[in-house]
């Protein structure tokens, strides 16, 4: 199975906007694209799904061009407490017809200095 | 974390031991997952369970063992065959397998002594 690609870390300051990227060539069509957060030591932390076009909830927005092929989290002005590792979980083709095996990407170490 | 318990928070393994962790979740969710995080590893999966009395390996399966034998619980054993079992373990569960969101819970940490 082909596998998703997100940066390792990133740095931002306080009140900026962050936009963290993940590339994933052999998604499905079958299944949602979903991000989470993660502190240390603790388990992951539900932030934003969608399946096309762009998804706006409380925390973030979540972009995904129709083609599928990346999806782009958008966190507007971050704060300290946003300091923390991003995740997408995506649905990659297997090997059979229509299978899909939903895939973890390896984390985005975010750190916003104040 | 949301209804799903691990237990224990840390666990110490001895040399040629079987160890198992516990999962338990009271949302009345159909699949169940376990994942192993490594430093700069992200999460792999290790087995998940779509229905009870039902289970399929995922990327990392050797050495692991588990059973569904009633749908709030879900517990993985390492056993000695696993030789590097030192890691953080990941227990999740959703509505039903693919296309619903999954919820983790605090995840067992352990070691080997």
């Amino acid at each position: 199975l082909a596998k998703t690609t997100q940066p390792i870390s990133m740095d931002s300051y306080e009140g900026q906007e962050v936009n963290i990227t993940c590339s994933h060539n052999n998604i499905a069509t079958n299944d949602y694209i979903t991000w989470y957060q993660q502190f240390p030591s603790q388990g992951p932390r539900f932030i934003i799904q969608g399946y096309k076009t762009k998804v706006t909830n409380e925390v973030a927005s979540l972009f995904i061009p129709a083609d599928r092929k990346s999806s782009t989290l958008s966190l507007p002005r971050v704060s300290l407490s946003d300091t923390a590792v991003y995740y997408c979980l995506v649905p990659l083709r297997g090997s059979g017809a229509g299978s899909y095996q939903l895939t973890f990407g390896k984390g985005t170490k975010l750190s916003v200095i104040p | 974390d949301g209804g799903i318990t691990q237990s224990p928070k840390y666990l110490f393994r001895k040399e040629g031991q079987n160890v198992t962790l516990s999962c338990e979740q009271n949302l009345n969710h159909d699949a169940m997952y376990w994942y192993r995080q490594d430093p700069g590893q992200g999460l792999r999966l290790i087995y998940y369970s779509q229905i009870v009395n039902d289970f399929q390996k995922g990327d990392i399966a050797e050495g692991y063992s588990v059973s569904r034998e009633k749908k709030e619980s879900f517990p993985l054993t390492v056993t000695s065959a696993q030789k590097n079992p030192t890691a953080f373990y990941l227990c999740a569960s959703s509505r039903r397998e693919g296309r619903e969101t999954q919820y983790f819970g605090p995840g067992t940490r352990l070691l080997v002594l």
